[in-house]
């Protein structure tokens, strides 16, 4: 199976705006969609498409994409987003097969 | 409104099967894309399975030839049989309904809503 490989943990200190990264070869062709996850929480879908939010999603929350990494940004982060934050996307290894990314640990200082 | 409750999770020893079930509520199981998704103890997120609308399913390669999703349309449920469990198989389970969009050059899929989850735990 293929490989989403995101940094384990950023931090950003509150009312500022914090990037996380998703890398890998199927993001070059397919979209990723994110998640974030509270402790003890089922995941929450965030940002799907293009940069597309389902309803509910603050519009702090935008994505983009870019070669094979596909990027979730947070502008102006508040408290209530410190969670882990997951992409997802097709694997190249097969049409119907998916996989999460690492996962990232944000902290807001 | 959308509702999925997964169930089934429970204690089995190494080699021994488990069958999950995740009821949903608020829209039709078998008109939608549905998968597992399953979270070991302080670890990432792991895809597990998919079935399509039309009955296609697909494994992960960890689980694939001993864990089969299925549904049945009259109760609405998804369901998750697990065989020949490994002790790295513990973790919590939880079903997901995915979307999937077509656009011009092609296609993309996510999964809107999620249920609580259901722990697995394979221990002697």
């Amino acid at each position: 199976s293929s490989e989403l490989t995101q940094d384990p943990a950023v931090s950003v200190a509150l009312g500022q705006t914090v990037r996380i990264t998703c890398q890998g070869d199927s993001l070059r062709s397919y979209y990723a969609s994110w998640y974030q996850q509270k402790p003890g929480q089922a995941p929450v879908l965030v940002i799907y498409g293009k940069n597309n939010r389902p309803s509910g999603i603050p519009d702090r929350f935008s994505g983009s994409s870019s070669g094979n990494t596909a990027s979730l940004t947070i502008t102006g982060a508040q408290a209530e987003d410190e969670a882990d934050y997951y992409c997802n996307s097709r694997d190249s290894s097969g049409d119907h097969l998916r996989v999460f990314g690492t996962g990232t640990k944000v902290t807001v200082l | 409104e959308v509702q999925l409750v997964e169930s089934g999770g429970g204690l089995v020893q190494p080699g021994g099967s488990l069958r999950l079930s995740c009821a949903a509520s608020g829209f039709t199981v078998s008109s939608n894309y549905m998968s597992w998704v399953r979270q070991a103890p302080g670890k990432g997120l792991e895809w597990v399975s998919v079935i399509y609308s039309g009955g296609s399913t697909y494994y992960a390669d960890s689980v694939k030839g001993r864990f089969t999703i299925s549904r049945d349309n009259s109760k609405n449920t998804l369901y998750l049989q697990m065989n020949s469990l490994r002790a790295e198989d513990t973790a919590v389970y939880y079903c997901a309904r995915g979307r999937i969009v077509d656009y011009g050059s092609g296609s993309y899929a996510y999964f809107d809503y999620w249920g609580q989850g259901t722990l697995a735990t394979v221990s002697s």
